[in-house]
């Protein structure tokens, strides 16, 4: 069965303090792995998506990394408006998206 | 440009009563998408368009459910009869091709009472 799991559920970081989010995944057939993030109140805001293992993409302090089993969203000096829930989605063969139930990151001051 | 609308922004409706709700995506998607999400859950898939047509109705969880698109833009999702089960945030997504990333609206939150 396709199934997407995220960890830690949450993670309270001090502002500076780098981390690493974690998607790991079973599907028949990758297609490709979505990042989104999503503020309260808000639908989710797309950022990454990696195709194939070893594939890196990059975005201000957001790095997303994808090996065949999971993918990393590494965070770098984090910020407090970095704060959101991260969510991890990945797409088989029939292409419907199998979401994560996410990562809520709070970065305080 | 603009991104994906949706209406209403809440809506709060006796149970029984019925509700719709509407989509209007990017300009030029011609993919659909609608999502339901609960309180810390993941993104429920509903119903998938591409075009008028909806290829993928696997995630509809009753026959009170239905959707609709016309003109290759504008999509209604219909829920009859509503539960209170039905409460949660129903979301909206398009984009431009099965395969490419899927641009959300902020979502209709819906209570019954």
């Amino acid at each position: 069965e396709d199934q997407v799991t995220q960890s830690p559920e949450a993670l309270r970081l001090q502002e500076g303090e780098s981390s690493s989010l974690n998607c790991s995944y079973t599907v028949s057939g990758l297609r490709g792995l979505f990042w989104y993030r999503q503020d309260p109140g808000k639908g989710p805001e797309f950022l990454f998506t990696l195709y194939s293992a070893g594939e890196e993409k990059e975005k201000e302090r957001l790095k997303a990394t994808l090996t065949k089993k999971e993918s990393f969203l590494h965070i770098t000096a984090p910020k407090p408006e970095d704060s959101a829930t991260y969510l991890c989605a990945v797409q088989p063969i029939n292409y419907q998206l199998i979401w994560g139930a996410g990562t809520k990151l709070i970065i305080k001051p | 440009g603009a991104g994906v609308s949706q209406s209403p922004s809440n809506k709060v409706t006796e149970k029984g009563k019925d509700v719709e709700l509407r989509c209007d995506p990017i300009s030029g998607h011609t993919a659909l998408y609608w999502y339901r999400q609960s309180l810390g859950q993941g993104l429920e898939f509903l119903i998938y368009f591409q075009g008028n047509s909806a290829p993928d109705k696997s995630g509809l969880p009753s026959d009170r459910f239905s959707a609709e698109r016309t003109g290759g833009s504008v999509s209604t999702l219909t829920i009859q009869r509503t539960q209170q089960e039905d409460s949660a945030v129903y979301l909206c997504a398009s984009s431009s091709g099965a395969d490419q990333p899927q641009h959300f609206g902020d979502g209709t939150r819906l209570s019954i009472l």
